[in-house]
């Protein structure tokens, strides 16, 4: 079946560094990903989508870059801050409606 | 605008009962969608309503059912509880057809 999932379990990164997270996903038909900061205690927060006619989308300190060839996103994040510690997840909207299929997340680790 | 809430945060029960979890959404949101979250299985669909009308639903057992009333709010309910039930249950609305979904901070169910 459809599946997304991650390369890495968790990422640390310096202060002030760039992060990168890693995301592949299986289900060649899917044409909507998005991204999600989860925080500790909280539900995830929507940080960027792409759509599958799209190569590459920004937003603020953040980029998502869509390689549908190898079906491969990746979530950047400039100048990383203490405050992006959190676990990522990518996701796929399919079906037109929302029924959204997550990756098994990436724990991002910001050193001071 | 307020956010997402759900009731109750926390709640502990037996296995063999039964359990209600309420979701209301953000005023002028009228798609709603449940997510179980487990540190075994990640992030998990189990169903979206739109106009008090189930659109999509995962791959749960019957045990697991919702209602969405006509102010938009959401119940889910889980009959002859589980062990491994217990988990995070995420509620998330946006508006109908965007991609976008916001969350809420969950329900987090432990089943004794």
């Amino acid at each position: 079946g459809e599946s997304v999932g991650l390369h890495l379990p968790t990422l640390s990164v310096q202060e002030g560094d760039n992060s990168i997270i890693n995301c592949a996903y299986s289900n060649s038909a899917s044409d909507y990903f998005i991204w999600y900061k989860q925080e500790s205690g909280k539900g995830p927060q929507f940080i960027i989508d792409i759509r599958s006619n799209m190569d590459k989308r920004q937003g603020q300190r953040v980029t998502v870059l869509l390689n549908k060839t190898v079906k491969h996103l990746s979530l950047q994040i400039a100048a990383t801050q203490p405050g992006d510690s959190a676990v990522y997840f990518c996701a796929e909207n399919s079906g037109g409606y929302q029924k959204v299929t997550f990756g098994t997340g990436t724990k991002l680790q910001v050193i001071p | 605008k307020a956010g997402v809430t759900q009731t109750p945060r926390y709640l502990i029960k037996t296995r063999g009962q039964q359990v209600t979890l309420s979701c209301s959404p953000i005023s002028g949101h009228r798609s709603v969608s449940w997510y179980q979250q487990t540190p075994g299985q990640g992030l998990q669909f189990l169903f979206e309503y739109f106009s008090e009308t189930q659109r999509n639903k995962g791959n749960f057992p019957g045990r697991f059912s919702g209602r969405q009333f006509s102010n938009s709010r959401s119940e889910m309910n889980v009959s002859t509880l589980e062990l491994g039930d217990s988990a995070l249950y995420l509620c998330a609305s946006s508006f109908p057809g965007a991609g976008e979904q916001y969350f809420g901070p969950g329900t987090r169910l432990t089943v004794t």
